[in-house]
């Protein structure tokens, strides 16, 4: 039973370029949650999805926007990148409504 | 708002001893509780969680955890430490709505 996958597991960009994230959810999992976690801090939430639908939102620029595909996996796009947006990006996947997320190992983004 | 916190950045502990991270949450009802586990350059992995009935949680690896509603606590515990058990240790809550609210992380160093 595969867990929640990510890809790429680590990226390089540099100050106003695009990037692109992906995540492929636990099997059986509809719901997609990212996170973004600066060194030394805890995650914090940046969006969810569900039935290809932004559902929730964290406080995030619209910089920030995301995609689910109907095999539930799910992208998550940065325009403009800032120096502040070098994080590891975390996807977790669930059942819509359960209240138990699980996560996949994460992109480390850096920014130059 | 919700929030949660980690009153301890750094701990250290010697193997074999016991262990009890706190965690402190702060919302109008009662919360669903998590403990999570992030080795270097890793994911999240789930320790345990509380939803509602008995306070004390058994979860992975020997660890549990306690939820104290006059105290808004949820401390994790571990009564014999093993090396492998350094990591960085994070309590989240959420909601109504499904979206972590995560500490800032207690770091756990283990000394042989």
């Amino acid at each position: 039973d595969a867990g929640v996958t990510q890809s790429p597991t680590h990226l390089i960009k540099t100050r106003g370029q695009q990037v692109t994230l992906r995540c492929s959810p636990k099997s059986g999992h509809d719901t997609v949650s990212w996170y973004q976690q600066a060194l030394g801090q805890g995650p914090q939430f940046i969006f969810q999805y569900y039935e290809e639908e932004e559902r929730q939102r964290g406080n995030f620029p619209d910089r920030f926007s995301g995609h689910q595909f109907p095999n539930y996996s799910s992208e998550l796009n940065v325009n403009a990148l800032l120096l502040g947006d070098s994080a590891l990006y975390l996807c977790a996947s669930s059942l819509w409504g359960a209240e138990t997320q699980y996560f996949g190992p994460g992109t480390r983004l850096l920014v130059l | 708002a919700q929030s949660v916190t980690q009153p301890d950045i750094h701990i250290t502990v010697s193997e074999g001893a016991s262990l009890e991270l706190r965690c402190n949450y702060s919302y109008g009802a009662t919360p669903y509780l998590f403990w999570y586990v992030q080795s270097p350059g890793q994911g999240l992995q789930l320790l345990l969680k509380y939803f509602s009935g008995d306070t004390l949680v058994q979860g992975i690896k020997g660890f549990e955890a306690e939820f104290k509603r006059s105290q808004s606590s949820f401390n994790l515990r571990k009564p014999s430490v093993h090396w492998s058990d350094a990591a960085e240790y994070f309590c989240a809550s959420t909601g109504t709505a499904s979206k972590l609210t995560f500490g800032t992380g207690t770091r756990l160093q283990v000394t042989l």
